[in-house]
């Protein structure tokens, strides 16, 4: 299996656009996660789903972020519209739900708002 | 909420051994990982220790858990310039993980 596999890996766009950023998890693994990293606030969790289903979007900053799980192996994290304080890199991660399990991280989309 | 604390910066020298702590909230955590980050990565499992065991050892990593006091340390013995990396502590939490702030290691030469 070639991983999680994120895209784009960097995405430049202007204030007040729509940015989707997408997953696809390793085939197999029934829990997925969205995180946030950033100089200030380190890795933040945004959201996760388990079998599709969204679990916790607790950490989902505001009303401009949604996130999709359509299927067991893509979801994306959409964003509108963007700010300059959306700046980070977005990582998607996969696990399976088996206690133990570690989560496999993708390599990240990072994201410029101008 | 369940949370995760790390020192966020440790600085050692070549060859020398470098200790990174960590302490966690949830006393039913089951299992306790540490990952590795390195510049423009993702975030890789180097190790992981179940919560009935004390220490694991796996090469130059020595990973040692006080359950009493929620304390977790990861040792990398003879640290080497390629070990500089941001070290993330975590805690599998239900059905999710929870990370520490990560801690900056920096080898110096």
């Amino acid at each position: 299996d070639a991983g999680v596999i994120q895209s784009p890996r960097h995405e430049v766009t202007e204030m007040g656009q729509e940015v989707t950023l997408r997953c696809k998890p390793i085939s197999g693994h029934n829990s997925l996660f969205w995180y946030r990293q950033t100089m200030m606030r380190g890795l933040e969790l945004l959201i996760y789903f388990n079998n599709n289903v969204p679990i916790d979007d607790s950490g989902m900053p505001e009303d401009r972020f949604s996130a999709k799980m359509p299927n067991a192996s893509f979801s994306t994290l959409k964003i509108q519209p963007s700010e300059p304080r959306d700046s980070a890199v977005y990582f998607c991660a996969s696990s399976l739900t088996d206690r133990g399990a570690e989560a496999f991280f993708g390599q990240g989309t990072r994201l410029t708002v101008v | 909420g369940e949370d995760v604390e790390q020192s966020l910066f440790l600085s050692v020298r070549e060859g020398d051994s470098s200790v990174i702590n960590c302490t966690y909230t949830d006393s039913s955590s089951t299992y306790l990982y540490w990952y590795k980050q390195e510049p423009g990565a993702g975030l890789q499992l180097l190790t992981y220790i179940f919560s009935n065991m004390d220490m694991k050892q796996d090469q130059r990593l020595t990973v040692l858990l006080n359950k009493k006091d929620k304390h977790l340390s990861l040792r990398i013995a003879d640290t080497q310039t390629g070990d500089s990396a941001i070290y993330f502590c975590a805690e599998s939490y239900g059905q999710n993980f929870v990370f520490g702030p990560g801690t900056r290691l920096s080898v110096l030469p």
